[in-house]
């Protein structure tokens, strides 16, 4: 079964200011999907950012990039010139790539990162 | 990208009682995606349900508890059976979707209390 660890409960960082959000992985499948959502206090899951594991570039979206090392099994988020609208909880989630497989569409999630940002 | 939309957005129930989720998506899909984030937690899968087939539980989960239907490719509702208060939560449900079937889409959830 797959897992994942997001060993950093809470992080702050002040506005303007960078801030990476770490996430480990545990698998033994070598095609899969690692994405960052976002989820404000209204709770709606937004998707950050996502990381096709065939791909060796690193995904970015606007002020969002990854690191994703897939060796090492490390997945992390940096948010670059933060802003207050990016306090939020962040989750790092696995998903299996191979149709028809039992794994298939269901998303395994770390425990979540709080973030707050400081004006 | 899929729209999805959840009702009740939220619900105060009493002990002992049931409540049913309903999940409605703009497009058609496979497979749709219950899932449970009780309070200050992450999220966990409760079960997958699949259009013309029984629904498909993680370990934990039960039907008895948690009955799934799935009458058409854009609807499913969700129940939450004999409630306690271990059950207030905020329950999602997600569908796969996107060009390449590599994005994953969330409803707006529902937000569970039982008193």
């Amino acid at each position: 079964a797959q897992t994942v660890t997001q060993s950093q409960p809470e992080m702050s960082v002040q506005e303007a200011e960078t801030v990476t959000l770490s996430c480990t992985y545990d698998t033994s499948e070598s095609d899969y999907y690692l994405f960052w959502y976002k989820q404000p206090p209204s709770r709606q899951m937004i998707l950050v950012i996502r990381q096709e594991a065939y791909k060796q570039q690193n995904a970015t979206e606007n002020r969002f990039s990854v690191n994703f090392q897939k060796a090492a099994k490390s997945f992390s988020l940096k948010i670059s010139d933060s802003q207050l609208g990016d306090a939020a909880m962040y989750f790092c989630a696995y998903r299996s790539a191979t149709p028809g497989g039992t794994s298939y569409g269901k998303l395994t999630f770390g425990q979540g990162t709080i973030l707050t940002v400081h004006p | 990208s899929a729209v999805i939309s959840q009702k009740p957005s939220r619900d105060i129930c009493q002990r002992g009682t049931s409540l049913t989720i309903q999940c409605q998506v703009d497009s058609q899909v496979t497979m749709m995606f219950w899932y449970r984030q009780q309070p200050g937690q992450s999220l966990t899968l409760i079960a997958t349900a699949n259009q013309g087939s029984e629904a498909t539980y993680e370990s934990g989960f039960v039907i008895d508890k948690f009955p799934i239907s799935r009458p058409n490719l854009t609807f499913s509702t969700l129940t939450v059976s004999n409630m306690s208060p271990e059950d207030s939560s905020i329950y999602l449900c997600s569908v796969v979707g996107g060009p390449s079937y590599n994005e994953q889409f969330f409803g707006p959830g529902t937000r569970l209390t039982v008193l």
